[in-house]
């Protein structure tokens, strides 16, 4: 069964450095998603992403987030300026584009720690 | 604003069928119900989705009444590897396809 893959599993940085997460959704879809779940929190909407532009994005998805479809394959999220609190699991997910209530399916995730 | 209730935490012991119930009382007309799991660690796992009546597939069973108020995930014989969050969504509205997670129902299996 086709499944989103997250790249790496886990990645340390130093607070104020930059991170790029990377995903490659399921070959056919065209909707991406970021989510992030903070360690023993709910899970929370980041942002979507179709036709190579955002299509919504949530308060927590500020000016040093962003991300990119750089290629026909990869999705990426890069956070410019990393600060503590952005340490989380982030999650990638895709959508099949045949109609509005295919469900999102994710990765398992990229463990962001902090330091 | 909470779109869904379910209860937090629920046991059950291995080899039983398991019923989490999912309250969803202002359901729009186009909404689809949704079910995940999440293991320690991992992304959500789509279980399965439907609309209306019944709604089976090789994991589990998802039962909606007539008013879609509400919705009933049937585990059957669950074992210790079912122990999981599990997650009862539905729509956010017409205009955006983002999901909004709740705290979900962890489901502990005993042997």
């Amino acid at each position: 069964e086709p499944e989103v893959t997250q790249t790496p599993s886990h990645q340390v940085t130093q607070m104020g450095q930059e991170v790029i997460l990377r995903c490659v959704p399921i070959s056919n879809h065209l909707y991406f998603y970021w989510y992030r779940q903070i360690l023993g929190q709910k899970v929370e909407f980041l942002v979507s992403f179709y036709n190579n532009e955002i299509s919504e994005k949530s308060e927590i998805f500020d000016d040093q987030f962003s991300v990119e479809r750089p290629d026909g394959s990869n999705f990426t999220l890069k956070i410019r300026s990393t600060k503590l609190e952005d340490s989380a699991m982030y999650f990638c997910a895709s959508r099949d584009p045949l109609g509005s209530n295919q469900p999102q399916h994710f990765g398992d995730g990229t463990r962001l720690s902090i330091l | 604003l909470a779109k869904t209730t379910q209860p937090i935490s629920m046991d059950s012991y291995e080899g039983q069928e398991v019923n989490i119930t999912c309250s969803h009382n202002n359901i729009a007309t186009n909404d689809y119900i949704t079910w995940y799991q999440q293991f320690p660690s991992q992304g959500p796992r789509f279980i399965i989705q439907g609309y209306k009546t019944k709604v089976t597939n090789e994991v589990a069973s998802l039962f909606i009444p007539a008013d879609r108020k509400s919705s009933t995930l049937s585990l059957p014989r669950v074992s210790l590897s079912d122990t999981a969050v599990y997650y009862c969504l539905v729509g956010e509205g017409r205009n955006t396809d983002k999901l909004i997670f709740g705290t979900g129902t962890r489901l502990q299996v005993f042997p």
